[in-house]
């Protein structure tokens, strides 16, 4: 099955600075790579996607790139502000699995005012 | 648009008691639902995933089970609860959207 790892962590920078988070993937079938942002006591929202057929997407401040021969994407937070503090998880899901979503172990980031 | 609805948003259980949580979805049909489990500053473990109604997959053994008995309604249910199972339990629409979470803490 599936197998994603994210790192870092736990991630702290400045307010202004840039984020950036890492993930990697096993299966080469995974074809959906959603990124999620976690706040205290709720559920995880989705703030940006990308599919197999891309190699970037951008959102204002937020991008993901993806590398499929690598098999690795990342998610880049530029100009960060104290309102981007959450928890951060990847995740990638693949039809051949039954669409089933595999999480990273997510990353706490710290946005220091 | 689609949307999610899942409750309670905290529950406080006895060992041994059963366990009910529901999650409707609206603006959407025939979707794909899931249950997840996030332990405290943990990832999220997928316990549950059903494609229809009456279908129903589970991903690791346990004390829980789920059911699916209409296309906008997936349950997570218990017999009898274990301190284990004590978390947060989330329902998730379509790989994309997620409720808002139940606390469940079993005593």
């Amino acid at each position: 099955g599936e197998n994603v790892e994210q790192h870092p962590s736990t991630l702290s920078v400045q307010e202004g600075d840039s984020a950036v988070i890492k993930c990697t993937y096993s299966d080469s079938a995974s074809n959906y790579f959603p990124w999620y942002k976690q706040e205290l006591g709720k559920g995880p929202q989705l703030i940006i996607d990308i599919r197999s057929n891309v190699g970037e997407k951008k959102d204002q401040r937020i991008a993901v790139t993806l590398n499929k021969t690598a098999k690795h994407f990342s998610l880049h937070i530029t100009e960060t502000q104290p309102e981007d503090s959450a928890v951060y998880f990847c995740a990638a899901i693949s039809k051949a699995a039954g669409n089933k979503l595999t999480f990273g172990g997510g990353t706490r980031v710290l946005v220091k005012p | 648009s689609q949307t999610i609805h899942q409750w309670p948003a905290t529950l406080v259980q006895p060992v041994g008691s059963p366990l009910s949580l529901e999650c409707t979805v609206e603006g959407t049909s025939n979707p794909n639902l899931y249950w997840y489990r996030q332990a405290a500053g943990r990832g999220l473990q997928l316990l549950f995933y059903s494609v229809g109604i009456g279908q129903i997959s589970s991903e690791v053994p346990q004390n829980l089970s789920a059911s699916r008995p209409q296309d906008r309604q997936f349950i997570l249910s218990s017999k009898k609860l274990l301190l284990s199972d004590s978390g947060f339990y989330l329902c998730a629409l379509n790989e994309a959207f997620f409720g808002q979470g139940t606390r469940l803490t079993v005593v």
